[in-house]
């Protein structure tokens, strides 16, 4: 089965500007999240969705980064503004359904602000 | 709230010799924990999970709650075992599905 897709892989932009990333997931799961890793950390979830509802944005900075599924299937991941430390991989991962299953990971897009 | 310390950021052994990987959790319930690995230029994949009791590439992690803690161990190292190797977590509740990472463990295994 097509994995669980990301775009762009890279991405360089000064501090302020705004990015957005795209997410593809596998085709039938329900369950989407996306996770930024910091150089040297493990990944943490900054975002849960089951189909196109929200189930936990609790460590999304929601002053600057927005999130949206709008038909249950793709999602996008915005920073506007962004900050130095921002910089970091942003992670798309997605599961059958909500609950203790495998996720599967996509390629991350490494997002540099200088 | 849910907690992953994984106390060794880099660990190093010679092809053929055991490995423990340590992993010790916070977490004030019944948690699911897991093992993701990160190959070089490859994606995060499970690697196991406590539940499934399986053994995967020789890899074993039992889930000792007196001691919160969810090591994996191999008996024989392989030189494709290197690889960044993450705990995980995933609670009750509000947090069920939600992975928690630990920060990650480098492995190499030396020839």
């Amino acid at each position: 089965e097509a994995g669980v897709a990301q775009s762009p892989r890279y991405k360089i932009i000064e501090k302020r500007q705004s990015v957005a990333f795209w997410c593809n997931p596998i085709s039938g799961h329900a369950t989407l999240y996306w996770y930024q890793q910091i150089l040297g950390q493990g990944p943490k979830l900054l975002i849960q969705f089951q189909n196109n509802g929200v189930v936990d944005d609790s460590q999304l900075p929601k002053d600057r980064f927005s999130a949206e599924r709008l038909k249950g299937v793709d999602s996008t991941l915005k920073i506007q503004p962004a900050k130095l430390e921002d910089s970091a991989v942003y992670l798309c991962a997605s599961s059958f359904q909500d609950g203790p299953y495998e996720q599967y990971f996509g390629p991350g897009t490494r997002l540099t602000v200088t | 709230a849910q907690r992953v310390t994984q106390p060794e950021k880099l660990l190093s052994v010679f092809k053929g010799a055991p490995v423990e990987l340590k992993c010790n959790y916070s977490y004030s319930g019944s948690p699911e924990l897991f093992w993701y690995v990160q190959y070089s230029r490859q994606r995060l994949q499970l690697l196991l999970r406590h539940i499934s009791r399986e053994s995967i590439k020789g890899f074993t992690a039992d889930l000792n709650k007196g001691e919160t803690s969810f090591h994996l161990k191999k008996p024989f190292a392989q030189e494709e075992d290197s690889a960044m190797y993450y705990c995980a977590l995933s609670g009750q509740g509000t947090s069920y599905g939600k992975l928690t990472f630990g920060q990650g463990t480098i492995l190499t295994v030396h020839p």
